[in-house]
Parts: structure tokens; C-alpha cells; sequence
């Protein structure tokens, strides 16, 4: 089975700039979760969704959105960029309650 | 919301040595504790996790205690091997069972000197 995949990889954004994040995860968990990775704040909870419903969202500003789609696609987006938003942006799916499947992670990088 | 204090922040051992990581929580509703590794340049993966059902869970040379009247659970890697170099989090549910995500420690780097 496929694990979590996320794209692009990489990417490169001037402030100001708004950027979406892609998430696809395992065939079946109808879970996604985002995370902000930095070394100074570690990884952070960003948003949770599931059947296309946010569930639960972290201490982040409204620059900060995402969506589900009906096939469990995921992606989030950041609006006006600024420097501290550089990051690597995690996705993570679940089957059921608890174990968590992450993605390689977008390394965003904010100029 | 839910705070998770890990400790500590750098751990160096010698091959062949034991590491211990330990975390506390401050929900007492909590009852998942998972323990993520993560090496370098690569995603989290689970390496165990225990339910509050249980104090103790092990898997060759990993295992983790649960304490839940003090609201703190350890990592313990036994017979440690320069793979093991890592960092490693631990993890709590946000919501019953983790619906609502996963808040994590800030992790421990563990350096593994040969």
C-alpha cells in the first residue's frame, strides 16, 4: 500500500505570497492531519480533518486554512506569507483512532 | 490545552548503553502515548506506543512506562546501536483517542558515541 504523499517537496515563496500544500494519503484513512516542523518550535498541530470536516485547528493565524476532498485529498493553505512561516509542513493520515502515518513533509522556505 | 514537557533536550550515550526519555502530560484524560523517531532529513515514524490501560509495553529493545497518577510516561532503548542515533518525540492526543491530532514534546536528540 502506498504510504502518504505530499507536493511539491520543496518550494520557494517571496513574502506576500500565498502558497497550497498537497497531501494525498493512504488509500482508506479518511483522517489528515498538518503539522509545522521548526527548530525552535518543533512540530506544531496545525489542523485535523476528516470525511471533508475540520475537526480541530491549532494556535495558528487565519493565514493559515485547509481543506478535505471527498476522496480524502488534503491541502493547505498559507496567505501572505511571511518569514517565520518558513517550515516544513508535515501531513500524517489515519485509519482509525491514534497511529498516525506521516508524509515526507513540504520544505517551505519563505524569502 | 494539552501541555507535554520532554526531557531531555540532548542525551549522549555510550554504545551499548541504555537512554531514557521521559515526558509528562497534563491532561489526566489522556490515554494514548505514542513515541515517534525521527532521523535525518526523514519523516516521524512510530516506533510504540502504550495505552492507559497498561503500564508497561515492550518491543525488543524498546519499551515504555505509563505512570498515569503522575502523568508522565518514559522511553526506555535498551543494548543501544548507532541506528538508534535520532531524534525522538512523544506524543498526546489532542481529543479522545487523538481525533483532534497529536500534541508532541519538543524532542530529544539522542547521539549514540561509539
Amino acid at each position: 500500500k502506498a504510504g502518504v504523499t505530499q507536493t511539491p517537496r520543496y518550494l520557494i515563496k517571496t513574502r506576500g505570497q500565498q502558497v497550497t500544500l498537497s497531501c494525498s494519503p493512504i488509500s482508506g484513512h479518511r483522517s489528515v492531519s498538518w503539522y509545522q516542523q521548526t527548530p525552535g518550535q518543533g512540530l506544531q498541530f496545525l489542523f485535523e480533518y476528516f470525511s471533508e470536516t475540520q475537526r480541530n485547528k491549532g494556535n495558528f493565524p487565519g493565514r493559515f486554512s485547509g481543506r478535505q476532498f471527498s476522496n480524502s485529498r488534503s491541502e493547505m493553505n498559507v496567505s501572505t506569507l511571511e518569514l517565520g512561516d518558513s517550515a516544513l509542513y508535515l501531513c500524517a493520515s489515519r485509519l482509525d483512532y491514534n497511529e498516525q502515518f506521516f508524509g515526507p513533509g513540504t520544505r517551505l522556505t519563505v524569502l | 490545552g494539552e501541555n507535554v514537557e520532554q526531557h531531555p533536550s540532548t542525551l549522549s550515550v555510550q554504545e551499548g548503553d541504555s537512554a531514557v526519555i521521559k515526558c509528562t502530560y497534563s491532561d489526566s484524560a489522556s490515554n494514548y502515548f505514542p513515541w515517534y523517531k525521527q532521523e535525518l532529513g526523514k519523516r516521524p515514524q512510530l516506533i510504540i506506543d502504550i495505552r492507559s490501560n497498561v503500564g508497561e509495553k515492550k518491543d525488543q529493545r524498546i519499551a515504555v512506562t505509563l505512570n498515569k497518577t503522575a502523568k508522565h510516561f518514559s522511553l526506555h532503548i535498551t543494548e543501544t546501536q548507532p541506528e538508534d542515533s535520532a531524534v525522538y518525540f512523544c506524543a498526546v492526543p489532542r481529543g479522545w483517542g487523538g481525533a483532534d491530532g497529536l500534541t508532541f514534546g519538543k524532542g530529544t536528540h539522542l547521539i549514540i558515541q561509539p
